[in-house]
């Protein structure tokens, strides 16, 4: 699975949007972009994935740059639920076991 | 249906000791996960089921760990002459699609 470099942590304040970037610069073009979350004690949890064009659902938005190489996760209001760690993952379509190769994730700090 | 379950959510067993964790997906869902996550980083692909065969293994799964889908419902986890360094989070996961990935809130062994 091709790699994926995000920040190590950042920081947001609560009812304020949240931008969470993401490089993938080796991206071939049957990777799926997916993003997930961890609340602390619990598993991933899905938030969003996209192909090629932005994605919008009831948990976030998904910004995919035209050449694909990047993607930014908006929360659009942060609220102190939204504290996790946030993971960028690339899946390949082709692929036909899903399994998922996750990084260390970007930290998110909600400040009340 | 109420989503992945594992059972337990935490165990304790000392050095040497054989232990046996159990992940219920949802029922629907034809492919099950292992993942391991050790503190700080994301979660390690352990293994791969579709329906009851076991299609992938990590390498990361030594020759004490062994795990078994029969009948391709729920999934053992088994970890023989356990130590220190299992000591970790293990994360079940169930698909089918691979856009309907589902985690459990997981297994946290610490070996003593």
């Amino acid at each position: 699975d091709a790699k994926t470099t995000q920040p190590n942590s950042m920081e947001s304040n609560e009812e304020e949007p949240v931008h969470l970037p993401c490089n993938h610069s080796t991206i071939s073009g049957t990777d799926y972009i997916h993003w997930y979350r961890q609340l602390p004690s619990q598993g991933p949890e899905y938030v969003i994935h996209g192909l090629t064009s932005n994605v919008n659902n009831r948990m976030a938005s998904l910004a995919i740059a035209e050449d694909r190489k990047s993607s930014t996760l908006i929360l659009h209001r942060a609220t102190l639920r939204d504290a996790a760690v946030y993971y960028c993952i690339l899946r390949d379509s082709g692929g036909s076991n899903y399994k998922l190769t996750f990084g260390k994730g970007t930290l998110l700090t909600v400040n009340p | 249906d109420t989503g992945v379950s594992q059972d337990p959510r935490h165990k304790i067993t000392k050095r040497g000791q054989n232990v046996t964790f159990r992940c219920d997906p949802i029922s629907e869902h034809n492919r099950l996960y292992w993942y391991r996550q050790t503190l700080g980083q994301g979660p390690e692909f352990l293994t791969y089921f579709q329906n009851e065969a076991q299609l992938e293994k990590s390498r990361l799964l030594s020759d004490r760990f062994s795990a078994e889908r029969p009948k391709g419902s729920f999934s053992t986890l088994e970890i023989q002459r356990t130590e220190q360094g299992d000591s970790a989070m293990y994360l079940c996961a169930s698909s089918t699609t691979g856009f309907d990935y589902t985690f459990g809130s997981g297994t946290r062994l610490t070996v003593v």
